[in-house]
């Protein structure tokens, strides 16, 4: 079993819906959990960072965890073109340095 | 806002060559980190560096690549005669902790051809 599976994708919706992008993780040991956006040949650039358990919310984005599933999800509410990239999750031990990433979900909004 | 910086942006070199990857970290930041992806498939971790010494380091980080910050700016990585499969984007990231998961700023990598 991989430690963190993501969907390839690619995922196309149109402008304005909304977007669910998701990962499973097998390591319980992960306490940190993020989402970074990538566009093309561009380093990864974090959006989302949550803590454990549970939700956060910035502007449109939406990071949910839930360890005792070993899930994480990232939704995107009124999604743009410019919302258009690949997403990675990525996860982190508590005493790990190294960070643990998603192979990306490429992501397509329709204008 | 403050950016790690990479250079070159693209380096094509001939197998079995060495290569030197550069970076440049944020200036406060304490701990640094290259990563690589190679083409299609996810952002791996290499190496992690703190108060000059490797922290960590992945299974793919063998005797072929070595680390150095050989001044108070600068955060090489040197790449001992380079194979066809080392072909991939190369970046470095940094940040001010470890055990955070937040704070690592990433550079815009360095693409390396090895023909």
């Amino acid at each position: 079993q991989k430690e963190v599976e993501q969907d390839p994708g690619p995922l196309s919706v149109p402008e304005g819906a909304i977007v669910s992008l998701n990962c499973t993780y097998s390591n319980s040991a992960f306490q940190y959990f993020m989402w970074y956006r990538q566009y093309s040949r561009k380093g990864p650039e974090l959006l989302m960072y949550t803590y454990s358990s549970g939700n956060k919310e910035d502007g449109r984005f939406t990071a949910q965890v839930d360890k005792s599933s070993k899930y994480i999800s990232l939704f995107i509410r009124d999604s743009q073109p410019s919302d258009s990239a690949t997403y990675l999750c990525a996860m982190k031990g508590a005493s790990a340095s190294k960070i643990i990433f998603g192979s990306g979900t490429r992501l397509s909004i329709r204008p | 806002e403050p950016e790690v910086t990479q250079t070159p942006s693209h380096q094509v070199t001939q197998m079995g060559q060495e290569v030197i990857l550069r970076c440049v970290p944020i200036s406060n930041h304490l701990y640094f980190y290259w990563y690589r992806q190679i083409l299609g498939q996810k952002v791996e971790f290499l190496v992690s560096f703190y108060n000059n010494e490797i922290s960590e380091k992945s299974e793919i980080f063998d005797d072929q690549f070595s680390v150095e910050r050989p001044d108070g700016s600068n955060f090489t990585l040197k790449i001992r005669s380079t194979k066809l499969e080392d072909s991939a984007m190369y970046f470095c990231a940094s940040s001010e902790a470890a055990d955070r998961g937040y704070g690592y700023t990433f550079g815009s990598g360095t693409r390396l051809t090895v023909v």
